[in-house]
C-alpha cells in the first residue's frame, strides 16, 4: 500500500538555524507532492507543491523542497528559522489516477527555540 | 470574499443527538472532502464528493452521512453522535482538473460529544 512517512513527530531548532523536515513516500508511479502548514486553531494551508518539471520547488514564507526521485523523498527546508514558523507541517502525496485521494503523513510539529 | 467556510466553529452535543456540520465554498471547485483530525491519527478522510450528487466513502465513514445537492455546499451529518466522534472536522475543496491544484481547507469545527 502507498504510504507517506514523516520522520519525527516533533522537531526542535534554534531561531536562525536551518529547518529540515523529512518526508518519504512509497510509490511505483510518479507522485504529486505537497507540503501543508497548520497553525493553531486553523485549517491547513499549502506551503508548496511538486507536480512536474523542476525538482526544487519554492514555497511561501521562505520554504523550499526538493523532489528526490531516487530516494523517494521530498524534504522541506528553510535556511533560517523564525519564531513565526512554529506550527505543524504535513506532507501529502497523490497520483494522476487516484481520484484526488491524498495520502497524508502524520505531521511534524516544529518548535522554535528563542 | 472567496473561500471555504465551516460552521459552527465549536459545537458541544450529547451522545445520541443528530448534528450537522456545514461547509460552503465559493470557488465552484468540483471536489469536496471531509476529514477528521485526532491526536495520534493525523488526518483521516471521512467522505468525499467529486461533483454535485456524487459522493463516496473515505477511510472512516461509519456513523456519518453526507449530501451534495449543490456544488458549493457539502454538509456532514452525525446521525447519532458518539463520544468517539469527538474530534476536529475539516472541510476541503479542490479542482483536480487544474494541474492537480492543492486542497483548500476551512478553519475546522471542533466537536465535543458528551
Amino acid at each position: 500500500a502507498q504510504s507517506v512517512t514523516q520522520l519525527g513527530s516533533h522537531v526542535s531548532v534554534s531561531e536562525g538555524a536551518l529547518v529540515l523536515l523529512r518526508c518519504n513516500y512509497s510509490s511505483s508511479v510518479p507522485p504529486y507532492l505537497f507540503w501543508y502548514v497548520q497553525y493553531p486553531n486553523q485549517g491547513l494551508q499549502l506551503l508548496l507543491k511538486y507536480t512536474t518539471g523542476a525538482t526544487l520547488v519554492k514555497g511561501i514564507n521562505g520554504f523550499e523542497a526538493e523532489f528526490k526521485k531516487s530516494e523517494t523523498s521530498f524534504p522541506l527546508t528553510k535556511p533560517s528559522a523564525h519564531i513565526s514558523a512554529a506550527a505543524e507541517y504535513f506532507c501529502a502525496v497523490t497520483y494522476m489516477d487516484s481520484n484526488y485521494q491524498l495520502i497524508w503523513g502524520a505531521g511534524t510539529k516544529l518548535i522554535i527555540k528563542p | 470574499d472567496a473561500g471555504i467556510t465551516q460552521s459552527p466553529r465549536y459545537k458541544i452535543t450529547e451522545t445520541g443527538r443528530q448534528v450537522t456540520l456545514m461547509c460552503h465554498q465559493t470557488w465552484s471547485h468540483s471536489y469536496m472532502f471531509w476529514y477528521r483530525q485526532d491526536l495520534g491519527h493525523g488526518l483521516r478522510l471521512i467522505y468525499y464528493s467529486a461533483a454535485a450528487d456524487i459522493t463516496d466513502k473515505g477511510e472512516v465513514p461509519d456513523g456519518y452521512v453526507v449530501s451534495r445537492s449543490k456544488t458549493e455546499n457539502f454538509p456532514l451529518t452525525l446521525e447519532s453522535a458518539t463520544r468517539s466522534q469527538t474530534s476536529v472536522y475539516f472541510c476541503a475543496s479542490g479542482d483536480r482538473g487544474r494541474n492537480n491544484s492543492p486542497l483548500h481547507f476551512g478553519n475546522g469545527t471542533r466537536l465535543t460529544v458528551t
